[in-house]
């Protein structure tokens, strides 16, 4: 059961442009909500998180958009460069105090070119 | 300051044979979490390890076994491999009290 769904599932974006990643969730008891970036032969690196408690939180040029209602949240990359070129995966976990299991959704490879 | 560390980096094994694979946390992290990453795909959680014992499981047969030692190392035992296996088989630790996840760079296995 895919519980995370992220769209889309590649993304080419010009240096300079915004990059906006989106994804849905389905379970309401999710309570955190995380941001990964992965490069080729790497582990997933922590970008951004952010609760249901706040709209918005942004970290140097990322930014999360979190919508309760809709269920939606994205991550935008302000001012994209090409080494921000990775695998983006958005996730969600409930329980906190590290006692979760985190659900990634599939993710997005972002291509920024010169 | 390390962060997680796991080995092998590599392995190659064969259809119904054994591995183990091994995770150090970083320092002062108490739980670890292991995924499996198939390509071109996220995560898939298998599951968590706190106080030496395994806390939570995804769908995962019990093929998938694991360890947590009072060091709070790991590891992730599978039996009876199958091709559909082969995956980077991904180890994450956590301090106590915080959702954030770290992980380690992953043991890409690969089943002949």
């Amino acid at each position: 059961q895919q519980q995370v769904k992220q769209s889309p599932q590649s993304l080419i974006v010009q240096k300079g442009g915004i990059s906006i990643i989106n994804c849905a969730y389905e379970n309401t008891a999710f309570d955190y909500f995380p941001w990964y970036q992965q490069f080729p032969g790497k582990g997933p690196a922590l970008l951004i998180a952010i609760r249901p408690d706040v709209s918005e939180k942004k970290e140097g040029r990322f930014t999360i958009s979190f919508n309760k209602s809709a269920k939606q949240f994205s991550l935008h990359i302000m001012d994209s460069q090409p080494g921000d070129s990775a695998t983006y995966f958005c996730a969600a976990s409930k329980g906190g105090g590290g006692y979760q299991k985190v659900t990634f959704g599939t993710g997005t490879k972002l291509q920024v070119i010169p | 300051d390390a962060g997680v560390t796991q080995s092998p980096t590599h392995l190659i094994k064969t259809r119904g044979q054994q591995v183990t694979l091994r995770c150090s946390p970083k320092s002062g992290h108490d739980t670890v979490s292991w995924y499996q990453q198939a390509l071109g795909q996220g995560p898939q959680f298998i599951f968590q390890y706190y106080e030496e014992e395994e806390r939570q499981r995804g769908n995962f047969p019990d093929r998938f076994s694991g360890h947590q030692f009072p060091n709070y190392s790991s590891e992730l035992n599978v039996n009876a491999l199958l091709l559909g296996d082969s995956a980077l088989y991904l180890c994450a630790s956590s301090p106590p009290g915080v959702e954030t996840q770290y992980f380690g760079p992953g043991t890409r296995l690969l089943v002949l």
